[in-house]
């Protein structure tokens, strides 16, 4: 099925393990983005791309690493793992070119991650 | 520093009632948006406004942009269970598409 999907779903790590959340598209939006969602902070940017090989970070971008070579996908690494990294994470993507005045952003269903 | 502010955080009330949820800034947007969340699920768009005093209708949903594109808010008339979950605004800063997203408001419809 066409959409944007992530995985894994749920994982436990340990702090200071390397940790790789992946997301993939399938309607070749040029935009994506991840985002963590924690209790009383609602969804804050981590990175966002506009297009294969061009990121920028977001609000909370300190100890995360993004890579976009492909269009279809955006992995988000934590380098080395913290307990305050404990959340859930989500990825979407945009095509603001598609037509209409703004963007509407496609959510993935989410990550839950906790470092132990 | 939360860019958007939204209010309540928590809301329960009966079937048939009505109410009104509030996002607030002291920053100028270029389009906000209104998403809804269930559990376990990624948000999901309802209503984009643009314009300045905007007002959008989706059923028993009304979207306003304030005239200065700082403020907006979310109306349901006669919420149903259904209208259960959480509700996010998110605002654009101008023409980068980059959003910022309020800690949302937890609606609870009991029947």
């Amino acid at each position: 099925d066409a959409g944007i999907t992530q995985s894994p779903r749920y994982k436990i790590t340990e702090t200071g393990r390397q940790v790789t959340l992946m997301c993939h598209q399938t309607w070749s939006h040029s935009y994506m983005f991840w985002y963590r969602q924690d209790l009383g902070h609602g969804l804050r940017l981590i990175y966002y791309s506009a297009a294969a090989d061009i990121t920028d970070k977001g609000e909370v971008p300190d100890g995360y690493v993004v890579s976009r070579s492909k269009t279809e996908n955006f992995p988000l690494t934590l380098e080395s793992a913290t307990r305050s990294q404990t959340s859930v994470y989500f990825c979407a993507s945009s095509d603001p070119w598609a037509g209409g005045t703004t963007d509407t952003q496609y959510f993935g269903p989410g990550t839950r991650l906790t470092v132990l | 520093t939360q860019l958007l502010e939204q209010s309540p955080q928590f809301l329960s009330i009966q079937e048939g009632e009505n109410l009104t949820v509030y996002c607030n800034s002291s920053s100028v947007f270029s389009s906000l948006q209104w998403y809804r969340q269930e559990p376990g699920e990624g948000p999901v768009l309802l209503v984009t406004v643009v314009t300045g005093g905007e007002v959008k209708k989706l059923k028993r949903l009304t979207f306003q942009f304030g005239d200065a594109r700082k403020d907006s808010s979310l109306h349901i008339t006669a919420a149903q269970p259904g209208d259960t979950g959480l509700y996010l605004c998110a605002g654009e800063e101008y023409n980068f598409n980059k959003f910022y997203f309020g800690s949302g408001t937890k609606l609870n419809v009991k029947p």
